[in-house]
């Protein structure tokens, strides 16, 4: 069975950059694709980015400037940065498998997520 | 703001039958682009509950189905028990935005 585990600080000062990763278990990173997304009670729930095994990378558009997404292979860990954080970027984040398959891209294993919050 | 839109609540008997609706355009599931539908319980992460439009993962109840038709989809919920309160979720992807899209949500209540 796939688990996947958020860590890093729960706290970030404005302007400043957010970094999270994710540690898959169960299985290996080199498999499929891998996802972050959030979820704020003003927003709901919002893709950041994907990185599939190769190491390509996919943004959401109207994150892209700030959003960087990594893999570390060997440690079979995937991470997030999010540059210049404002209170809006208040959010539990979650890091999750991404299935892109001939039914559809959805995603089916997810962490269980981490609040991040914006203040100084 | 969501881009697709479902009905903030939802409530039923035990052993009732509830539908969620979720409503989107001609850019996401009008486009033909799958919908996948997530059931998240207080406190937890989203799950997988429906893939591409119809499909149960292993483990998920035939009690849960989904539909899609035209530019909406529907996810049904026949014989409700009190686990299944959570919120529900639609997703697609969107040509506009190039990229993924979530519902608003909807809250499941049982009676």
């Amino acid at each position: 069975q796939v688990q996947l585990q958020e860590s890093g600080p729960g706290l970030v000062k404005p302007s400043e950059t957010l970094s999270l990763t994710c540690t898959v278990s169960g299985g290996s990173i080199t498999d499929y694709s891998w996802i972050w997304i959030r979820q704020s009670p003003g927003k709901g729930l919002e893709w950041l980015g994907y990185i599939h095994y190769s190491g390509s990378t996919t943004y959401n558009p109207s994150l892209q400037s700030r959003v960087t997404i990594s893999l570390d292979t060997p440690k079979n860990q995937f991470s997030l940065k999010v540059s210049s954080v404002t209170a809006e970027d208040t959010a539990v984040y979650y890091c999750a498998r991404h299935s892109p398959n001939h039914w559809g891209d959805y995603f089916d294993y997810w962490g269980q997520g981490t609040l991040v919050t914006v203040s100084s | 703001q969501s881009v697709l839109t479902q009905p903030p609540s939802v409530s039923g008997a035990p052993g009732q039958r509830v539908t969620i609706s979720c409503t989107g355009s001609n850019s996401n599931i009008g486009a033909g682009f799958d919908v996948h539908w997530y059931q998240q319980l207080p406190g937890t992460a989203p799950k997988l509950l429906i893939y591409g439009n119809i499909n149960r993962p292993t483990g998920v109840p035939d009690r849960f189905s989904g539909s899609k038709s035209g530019t909406s989809a529907s996810l049904a919920i026949t014989g409700l028990q009190a686990e299944d309160e959570a919120d529900y979720y639609c997703q697609s992807y969107d040509s506009s935005l190039s990229g993924y899209v979530f519902g608003s949500g909807s809250k499941v209540a049982v009676l």
